[in-house]
């Protein structure tokens, strides 16, 4: 089955520094690839999500790269604020109905 | 729309004791799946649904049960629970759009078994 890592697992960054989070996944078949954020005592919410047949995709602050050669993404936030911090997970999909996660990675932004 | 609703929201078990975590959606999602969330180890896929009346296996179905005999509605069986089972379920459910398989999830149940 597929299987996605994701790091760091801990991050902490000053406000209105940049945050990057990564993730390689291992099935060439994913083709569905969202980020959520988690705030404490809630579901997962997507914040951006990307396909595989488009390499980058941004909204506003937040962005996400795709590499399907080397099978790693990318959440880029930049001006972060400190209603980013949460726990932000990454994931794959193969046709949006089996979705593999990684392992999460707690931000927090220092005011 | 109420979104994907889940209950209860805590339940306390004795181990062998069985229960179903209920989950309904008002969306007319055709996917839905459950998930278990531990420290560390982010979410894991339990069971999905692609529809009415079907149902697969995901990472870790070991002693769950599911069925989905309306298209509203997932619940989550525990046959026999045991300490291991003590986690955070959540469900989700998803749709095909045009450039997005956009999951909602569930505010989530927290269940210990003990």
């Amino acid at each position: 089955g597929e299987n996605v890592e994701q790091h760091p697992s801990t991050l902490s960054v000053q406000e209105g520094d940049s945050a990057v989070i990564k993730c390689t996944y291992s099935d060439s078949a994913s083709n569905y690839f969202p980020w959520y954020k988690q705030e404490l005592g809630k579901g997962p919410q997507l914040i951006i999500d990307i396909r595989s047949n488009v390499g980058e995709k941004k909204d506003q602050r937040i962005a996400v790269t795709l590499n399907k050669t080397a099978k790693h993404f990318s959440l880029h936030i930049t001006e972060t604020q400190p209603e980013d911090s949460a726990v932000y997970f990454c994931a794959a999909s193969i046709g949006g109905n089996q979705f593999y996660f990684g392992t999460g990675t707690s931000l927090t932004v220092i005011p | 729309n109420a979104g994907v609703t889940q209950t209860p929201k805590f339940q306390v078990l004795k181990t062998g004791q069985s229960m179903t975590l209920q989950c309904a959606q008002d969306m007319n999602h055709e996917y839905m799946s459950w998930y278990r969330q531990d420290p560390g180890m982010g979410l894991r896929l339990i069971h999905y649904s692609v529809g009415a009346g079907i149902t697969d296996q995901g990472e870790v179905p070991n002693g769950y049960n599911v069925s989905r005999s309306t298209t509203e509605d997932f619940p989550l069986r525990l046959l026999s629970a045991a300490p291991s089972q003590t986690s955070v379920y959540f469900c989700a459910s998803s749709y095909e759009g045009t450039r997005t398989y956009e999951q909602y999830f569930g505010p989530g149940t927290r269940l210990t078994v003990t």
